[in-house]
C-alpha cells in the first residue's frame, strides 16, 4: 500500500536555528513528490515538486532534496514567519494516469524569536 | 492570475442535509480534484476530473459525488450528512493531469 510518513510531528526552532523535516515514502513507482506549506485556516500552498532520486530545489531558506526512499525540507536560518504545517504528497504510478497525491500527516514547525 | 476560488468558505448544516460545494480552478487548468481534511485522519483524496470526467475516486462511500463542468469548474456533494463529515474540503486544479496541484482555500463544513 502507497504511505507517506513525515516526522517529527511537531518541531520547536529558535529564529536562525537550522534544521530538516523528514518525508520517507512506500509508493509502486514514484511519478513525483511534493511539498507544501499550510498556515491555519488556509489551503496548502504549493513549494516544490521533485521526480528524480538526486533531485534538489531552492526557494529562499527552503531546500528540499529526493533519495529514493526519502525526501527532505531543509530550513536554514528561519524565520517566525515560516512558522507553519509543512505537507509532504507523492504520485505514485501504480494509480494509473491520475494526479492523486498520497499526504503524510505534515510537520508542525514553530520558530520562535 | 487568479487562484482556485471556493464557495462557500463556511457552512453549518444538519445531519441528515445534504450540501453542494463548489470551485473555480485557475484558467486554463483542465484537471481538478477534491479532498477531506480532518484533524485525525489528514488529507484524504476524494476524486478527481478531467475533461468533465471522473479519471479516479477515493475511499469514500457513495453519499460524496462530484461533476465537472465544460467551463472546468467543479461541484461536490455530500447527501445525507453526518457528524463525520465535518471537516475542510479542499479543491486543487492542474494544468493537466499528474502535474502540479495548486489548492484553494477551502469550505470549512460544520455538521451539527
Amino acid at each position: 500500500e502507497d504511505q507517506v510518513t513525515q516526522s517529527p510531528e511537531a518541531l520547536r526552532l529558535q529564529e536562525g536555528e537550522s534544521s530538516s523535516l523528514n518525508c520517507s515514502y512506500t509508493v509502486s513507482g514514484l511519478r513525483g513528490l511534493f511539498w507544501y506549506r499550510q498556515d491555519p485556516g488556509k489551503g496548502p500552498e504549493f513549494l516544490f515538486t521533485l521526480y528524480s532520486a538526486g533531485e534538489e530545489k531552492e526557494k529562499e531558506r527552503l531546500k528540499a532534496t529526493l533519495t529514493k526512499k526519502e525526501s527532505f525540507l531543509h530550513i536554514t536560518a528561519p524565520k517566525p514567519e515560516d512558522s507553519a504545517t509543512y505537507l509532504c504528497a507523492v504520485q505514485a504510478r501504480g494509480s494509473g494516469n491520475t494526479g492523486k497525491l498520497i499526504f503524510g500527516q505534515g510537520t508542525t514547525l514553530q520558530v520562535k524569536p | 492570475k487568479a487562484g482556485v476560488t471556493q464557495t462557500p468558505r463556511y457552512l453549518i448544516k444538519t445531519r441528515g442535509q445534504q450540501v453542494t460545494l463548489s470551485c473555480s480552478p485557475i484558467s486554463g487548468h483542465r484537471s481538478v480534484s477534491w479532498y477531506q481534511q480532518t484533524p485525525g485522519q489528514g488529507l484524504q483524496f476524494l476524486f478527481e476530473y478531467f475533461s468533465e470526467t471522473q479519471r479516479n475516486k477515493g475511499n469514500f462511500p457513495g453519499r460524496f459525488s462530484g461533476r465537472q463542468f465544460s467551463n472546468s469548474r467543479s461541484e461536490m456533494n455530500v447527501s445525507t450528512l453526518e457528524l463525520g463529515d465535518s471537516a475542510l474540503y479542499l479543491c486543487a486544479s492542474s494544468l493537466q493531469v499528474a502535474t502540479e496541484a495548486f489548492f484553494g482555500q477551502g469550505t470549512r463544513l460544520t455538521v451539527v
